[in-house]
């Protein structure tokens, strides 16, 4: 399987616990792209890196998520002292700039519920 | 930024039937237009995109938008659905200079055999 891969699919958490999602991109992709997604909405931009640089951040970002990219491969993307406002799915996008079109490539997404 | 309208959160339609998902851009730029299909506890799927040329652009599993520059629309059409259609569909704005892409509500198609 060469597409976007994300671990794990699913994690539980306490209210005020740290969590941690991974994703790694198709191979040969230089950009990485973090989104959120709650009920009944489409996905949120929440940042993007192009190579092992974060070239842009939402204000959906809040001080509270880090997100890295140590090598230009994979990513993770960090929450801190979790509130139940976070439970939402984070899907993870991968792509190449193509003559200034990037097409997106999604992983299945990591499901985060807090209790 | 960008807005994008799903005007119909929720479509019904019978096996075989046609169905068009509305989708409304705001923006005085050129952008690039985008339709996901995202399956129960998966990601997103592009079905097709709008960058240039042609208005009307076909895309995956037989569906088909058109790009509709004055009225700011890009509406996706498929003349016969099958219940394997049944899924989430987004409409995606990203503006040509940018990296960003725009997500709409979305519209949950269900297809009724």
């Amino acid at each position: 399987d060469t597409g976007v891969s994300q671990n794990p699919r699913h994690k539980i958490t306490k209210r005020g616990q740290n969590v941690t999602f991974r994703c790694d991109p198709i191979s040969e992709h230089n950009r990485l792209y973090w989104y959120r997604q709650t009920l009944g909405q489409g996905p949120e931009f929440l940042t993007y890196f192009q190579n092992e640089a974060q070239l842009e951040k939402s204000r959906l970002l809040s001080d509270r998520f880090s997100a890295e990219r140590p090598k230009g491969s994979f990513s993770t993307l960090e929450i801190q002292r979790t509130e139940q406002g976070d439970s939402a799915m984070y899907l993870c996008a991968s792509s190449r700039r193509l003559a200034g079109y990037n097409e997106q490539f999604f992983g299945p997404g990591t499901r985060l519920t807090v209790l | 930024a960008q807005s994008v309208t799903q005007l119909d959160s929720q479509v019904p339609v019978f096996e075989e039937a046609p169905v068009e998902l509305r989708c409304n851009y705001s923006s005085s730029v050129s952008v690039y237009l985008f339709w996901y299909v995202q399956y129960p506890n998966q990601g997103l799927q592009l079905l097709l995109k709008y960058l240039s040329g042609s208005t009307l652009v076909k895309g995956i599993n037989g569906f088909e938008a058109e790009f509709n520059k004055s009225q700011t629309s890009f509406h996706l059409r498929k003349p016969s659905v099958h219940i394997s259609d049944t899924a989430e569909y987004f409409c995606a704005v990203s503006e040509n200079t940018g990296n960003q892409f725009y997500f709409g509500t979305g519209t949950s198609l269900t297809v009724i055999p």
